[in-house]
């Protein structure tokens, strides 16, 4: 069956820290992956996805993720962290051929100022 | 008005009761998803739909109905309500499989609490 799993499941971090949120996928087909955030009271919005093409994608706000096929893994990733990134974080999949999309657990964020 | 509108937004049932949530889009998306959040276990996919009178089960279906006899709503019903169902539950919507995640749109949420 179609799952993912984030492993952190709260991250605390003082600003300009790097961070890399784990997120794993169990699928043997074609995958399509998201990254989503929730900032407090509001919705999940987009930060990025991959469908296919260059492994490595970039997304909104300075985050990118890493596609790796062989690891079944599309780690989430920002080079120095800012307060305002302080929010959960939601890995998700939707294979090929369903349109069942499938969110982890999800990761809470905390940056300190 | 335009969007995706879930109700109620608040809930409180008893154990036993039957609750219907009522979901309602008005882009005429294909797919449609219920899912509930619960603190440690993020969004779990309760049912979706890919079209009018298609559903299929999510992660989590044991205890739910759905059906889909339009294509603008998605009500989900608990059958008989247990205190494990209280939670929030959210709504959403997107058009066609190859947009599907990138153009996701979410319902405000209903807030649940089973007695």
């Amino acid at each position: 069956a179609q799952s993912v799993s984030q492993h952190n499941h709260h991250v605390i971090l003082s600003e300009a820290a790097s961070l890399e949120l784990g997120c794993n996928y169990s699928y043997g087909g074609t995958v399509n992956l998201f990254w989503y955030v929730q900032y407090p009271g509001q919705h999940l919005q987009l930060l990025l996805k991959y469908f296919s093409g260059d492994p490595l994608v970039k997304g909104i706000k300075g985050f990118e993720a890493e596609f790796i096929k062989s690891k079944f893994s599309f780690n989430l990733r920002k080079p120095s962290v800012q307060w305002s990134d302080t929010a959960e974080y939601f890995c998700a999949v939707t294979s090929g051929n369903t349109g069942k999309l499938i969110f982890g657990q999800g990761t809470t964020l905390q940056v300190k100022p | 008005d335009a969007g995706i509108t879930q109700s109620p937004r608040y809930k409180i049932t008893e154990t036993g009761r039957q609750v219907t949530l009522m979901c309602h889009q008005t882009w005429s998306h294909s797919y449609m998803f219920w899912y509930r959040q619960d603190l440690g276990h993020g969004l779990r996919l309760i049912y979706y739909s890919a079209a009018a009178d298609i559903t299929d089960k999510g992660e989590v279906p044991d205890g739910y109905v759905v059906s889909r006899s339009k294509t603008e709503n998605f009500p989900l019903t608990l059958e008989s309500a247990t205190r494990s169902q209280t939670s929030v539950y959210f709504c959403a919507s997107s058009d066609e499989r190859r947009e599907l995640g990138e153009k996701l749109f979410f319902g405000s949420g209903t807030q649940l609490s089973v007695l």
